[in-house]
């Protein structure tokens, strides 16, 4: 019930492209929803986050997608770059200042 | 970025040795995290901490002991190293005015031989 779980594990896509990641849960408890980016090297940085009471939230070329029924959130990079190049994990907290977190899902933008 | 440095960034060490792991934040928030990342398992957490001297353990616990006895300071004390320790460690803070928002530092990479 605590789980999240993440896919794909990896993506290629090209320049230009949409990138799309899912994320799934079970506990209907969690209240915040958020998905993290990581640079080889770096710590993972917060890039977007949404919660239930929406179903999707924008931001710039990224986009949280939620569907509260099926218990199901994607990510969506529109119009790819190769900047966008990274690992991507989503997460989901029930307010508890504790967050589970998906496996991970490397993408790679083909230039 | 959060104020929150890491150190060591790097360190090589060999089985059986104590190693402490240093996690320090200028940003006064109540909540610190220690993962670790290695490829194929994601962020696993490793021990937290709600206020000075209040921890409590994450899922992979094991071989790893805490303390925070200053709001700044966080420390990761592996008590003898083993090669399964080998990863990369990343401290995180949360505070109430970010929400359930982490903040993570750069990483300390481990290398137990």
């Amino acid at each position: 019930q605590q789980q999240v779980k993440q896919s794909p594990q990896s993506l290629i896509v090209q320049k230009g492209g949409i990138s799309i990641i899912n994320c799934a849960y079970e506990n209907t408890a969690f209240d915040y929803f958020p998905w993290y980016q990581q640079f080889p090297g770096k710590g993972p940085a917060l890039l977007i986050a949404i919660r239930p009471d929406v179903s999707e939230k924008k931001e710039g070329r990224f986009t949280i997608s939620f569907n509260k029924s099926a218990k199901q959130f994607s990510l969506h990079i529109m119009d790819s770059q190769p900047g966008d190049s990274a690992t991507y994990f989503c997460a989901a907290s029930r307010g508890n200042y504790q967050l589970i977190w998906g496996a991970g899902t490397k993408l790679i933008i083909k230039p | 970025d959060a104020g929150i440095t890491q150190s060591p960034r790097h360190k090589v060490t060999e089985t059986g040795t104590p190693v402490t792991l240093r996690c320090h934040q200028t940003e006064n928030h109540r909540y610190m995290y220690w993962y670790r990342q290695d490829p194929g398992h994601g962020l696993r957490l490793i021990h937290y901490s709600y206020g000075v001297k209040d921890t409590d353990k994450g899922e992979v616990s094991d071989g790893y002991s805490v303390s925070r006895s200053k709001t700044e300071d966080f420390l990761l004390t592996l008590e003898s190293a083993t090669s399964s320790q080998t990863s990369v460690y990343f401290c995180a803070i949360a505070g109430t005015s970010g929400g359930d928002t982490q903040y993570f530092g750069p990483g300390t990479r481990l290398t137990v031989l």
